[in-house]
């Protein structure tokens, strides 16, 4: 099983659609949880972190399951800025693994006119 | 906020050469770096931990004498990828954490693009 488990896509949805992402993770004793943005051949950059009591960002809302080892991010009112891929971050457990960040495959979002 | 700062950004070389590529951390203090590769299509993979002061620490399957990395200061880690050859044409991103936010969420540099022909 992936450390890490995003659902590929691509998402392809015109503009103003909401859009959902979901991602699994398999290590319990992770600590932290984001979601990055990347573009095309550029770095990945941080959207926002996930918290268990949920958070949002203007359009965005993301929500951390524990218990099911889960992570959602939403998007309302999609923008053709939104296009890009989408990645699940897990920061690992203390210890040595303390600060690795292991990435999801990451799901590709095309907003279209 | 803070930046982490990567050069170079694009490097096409001919294979056997070394490559060095640098990550800053421009203003903020990173007792560790970290080192990821992504190749087309797919994720980013973490290559190594890069501990200031000390070796660094390979994940499972890198080469340590391939990709040396040293992290002299608290500013900055270099990776070099020693007798690079076309299997090694990938994009090479770094990240810092801050000495004193550990739990805060890494920096990305801009990531630097080899090409080995």
């Amino acid at each position: 099983r992936k450390e890490v488990e995003q659902d590929p896509g691509p998402f392809n949805v015109p503009e103003g659609a909401t859009v959902a992402f979901n991602c699994t993770y398999s290590n319990s004793a992770s600590q932290s949880f984001f979601w990055y943005r990347q573009d095309c051949r550029k770095e990945p950059k941080l959207l926002m972190s996930v918290y268990s009591s949920g958070n949002e960002d203007g359009r965005f809302t993301a929500q951390l399951n524990r218990a099911s080892q889960y992570i959602s991010l939403l998007i309302r009112d999609s923008k053709l800025s939104d296009s890009a891929t989408y990645l699940c971050v897990v920061n690992g457990a203390g210890g040595t693994s303390y600060g690795k960040l292991t990435f999801g495959q990451g799901t590709i979002l095309t907003v279209h006119p | 906020g803070a930046v982490v700062s990567q050069h170079p950004s694009r490097v096409i070389c001919k294979s056997g050469t070394s490559v060095k590529i640098e990550c800053r951390s421009l203003d903020f203090q990173a007792t560790t770096m970290f080192w990821y590769r992504q190749f087309p299509k797919k994720s980013l993979m973490l290559m190594a931990t890069s501990n200031e002061g000390s070796k660094a620490t390979y994940e499972q399957g890198v080469e340590k004498d391939k990709f040396l990395i040293n992290h002299a200061s608290l500013t900055l880690s270099t990776l070099t990828v020693t007798s690079a050859h076309p299997e090694d044409s990938s994009f090479y991103i770094c990240s810092a954490r801050s000495r004193t936010e550990p739990g805060q969420p890494q920096h990305f540099g801009d990531g630097t693009r080899l090409s080995i022909l």
